[in-house]
């Protein structure tokens, strides 16, 4: 089935270490998104990419890092630089018409 | 810069009432407008897309609408259920090399009994 993955659905980490979220689309979309979303609250840019090799930065990017060496591709890394990691993180993905598909979300919190 | 900004943040409404969530945007040149459903804790899913031409779309108990002129958009929820409880997500994507989709921080929608 065509669609977006994310995994792990609950991750946990202690303080100072680096995450990395998975996020895998086989839709061929060209544009994938992170985004972090907090409990009552909306969903806030990390990170984007439009293309292989090239994203751009959000709202709220210090603190995270993304790659895009592969068009179905788009792994988030939490560093230790940011200072308050908990959060339910989406990845999304669309193409040139528009159309957004999500994944189910990581849930990231901090031990 | 394309934005797009959803009213309210947050409502509470009793079982059976109707209410409407509004949808501001400014992305330019405007492709289409799409309002997505999240449930706490999931992914957010698609329920209605309107393009430059569409004024009143339908989806079950949930209609949107479209102004262009104006560049609003509002989603309307008749006849409430528990089950509306979520937050609304409008995205708006534009024509052109950065058609970048733009999304509204969402509409939490709180369904009392």
């Amino acid at each position: 089935d065509g669609g977006i993955t994310q995994s792990p659905k609950y991750l946990f980490r202690k303080e100072g270490q680096n995450v990395t979220l998975s996020c895998e689309q086989n839709l061929n979309h060209d544009a994938m998104y992170w985004y972090r979303q907090d409990p009552g609250q909306g969903l806030r840019l990390i990170y984007y990419s439009q293309i292989v090799n090239d994203f751009q930065k959000g709202d709220i990017a210090e603190g995270y890092s993304v790659s895009r060496e592969k068009k179905e591709s788009f792994p988030l890394t939490v560093t230790s630089a940011q200072k308050n990691p908990t959060a339910f993180y989406l990845c999304a993905s669309s193409s040139r018409t528009g159309e957004a598909f999500f994944g189910q979300g990581t849930r990231l919190t901090v031990v | 810069k394309n934005q797009v900004e959803q009213s309210p943040q947050s409502l509470i409404i009793l079982e059976g009432k109707n209410c409407t969530l509004q949808c501001n945007y400014t992305v330019s040149p405007f492709s289409n407008l799409r309002w997505y459903k999240q449930d706490t804790g999931r992914g957010p899913v698609s329920l209605t897309i309107m393009t430059f031409s569409e004024n009143t779309k339908s989806n079950g108990r949930y209609t949107a609408t479209l102004d262009a002129d104006t560049k609003q958009s509002s989603l309307h929820i008749t006849a409430s259920q528990l089950s509306d409880s979520a937050s609304y997500i409008c995205v708006v994507s534009a024509t052109g090399d950065d058609y970048k989709l733009s999304f509204g921080a969402g509409t939490t929608v709180t369904v009392r009994a």
